[in-house]
């Protein structure tokens, strides 16, 4: 099974402050993945990547950059952040035969 | 565009029964993956089980099983003999031939002792 370890746990901002969220997997998954969780909207998927180098935009991706410098890590960035993107975000990564996900233990965002 | 849909907002059964939650499914690829996790109260998810839909046979982990309906885009959860730390949110995800996982918006079970 994956380990998946996210940071920081739980971030407090500022309106307009760049906020990056790091994450970092170590059984050499191909597949990375960034959600945010919501009441009411479930996992809702923001961006991922299939390797080193590569970012794609999931569902949601106004407001946030994704960058996957190596295999193990995974960073989601939020340049200039705002009170709606206050959530829980998760990530994720996988592998590629048939790409069960395996999940981080989250971190709790607040912008105020 | 895939769509997974869970009816049951929450569910309150006592310990050692057995529950179903129910979860269905819109995709148009004729191969996909679904997934069923566990959101505990501390808000770790975990992987408990999944279902390929080539696989006729229904998959079963432990105490989870599955009831996979392809006729009925139906992949309902089974957890047989509950316990009072199977108390957390159920989602049920859904992968097509694409990379993404859609997630229902999750059911709530409470095991009363």
């Amino acid at each position: 099974e994956a380990a998946v370890t996210q940071s920081p746990r739980n971030k407090v901002a500022v309106t307009g402050g760049k906020v990056t969220l790091s994450c970092n997997q170590t059984n050499n998954h191909n597949n990375m993945y960034w959600y945010r969780q919501d009441t009411g909207h479930g996992l809702r998927l923001i961006h991922y990547s299939y390797g080193a180098g590569s970012t794609e935009k999931g569902d949601i991706p106004d407001g946030y950059k994704a960058s996957r410098p190596s295999q193990e890590n995974f960073s989601l960035i939020l340049e200039l952040a705002t009170p709606s993107q206050t959530s829980v975000y998760f990530c994720a990564s996988g592998d590629h035969r048939g790409d069960t996900q395996y999940f981080g233990p989250g971190t709790r965002l607040l912008v105020l | 565009a895939q769509k997974v849909t869970q009816t049951q907002t929450s569910i309150s059964v006592v310990e050692k029964t057995t529950v179903t939650m129910d979860c269905v499914y819109e995709t148009r690829d004729s191969s996909y993956f679904l997934f069923w996790y566990k959101q505990t109260a501390s808000g770790e998810i975990v992987f408990l089980i999944r279902q390929d839909s080539y696989k006729k046979e229904n998959a079963t982990v432990g105490h989870y099983s599955l009831n996979f309906q392809k006729p009925k885009s139906s992949i309902g959860l089974i957890i047989t003999a509950t316990q009072i730390e199977d108390s957390a949110v159920y989602f049920c995800a859904m992968r097509d031939m694409g990379y993404k996982l859609t997630f229902g918006t999750g059911t709530s079970l409470l095991v009363d002792p």
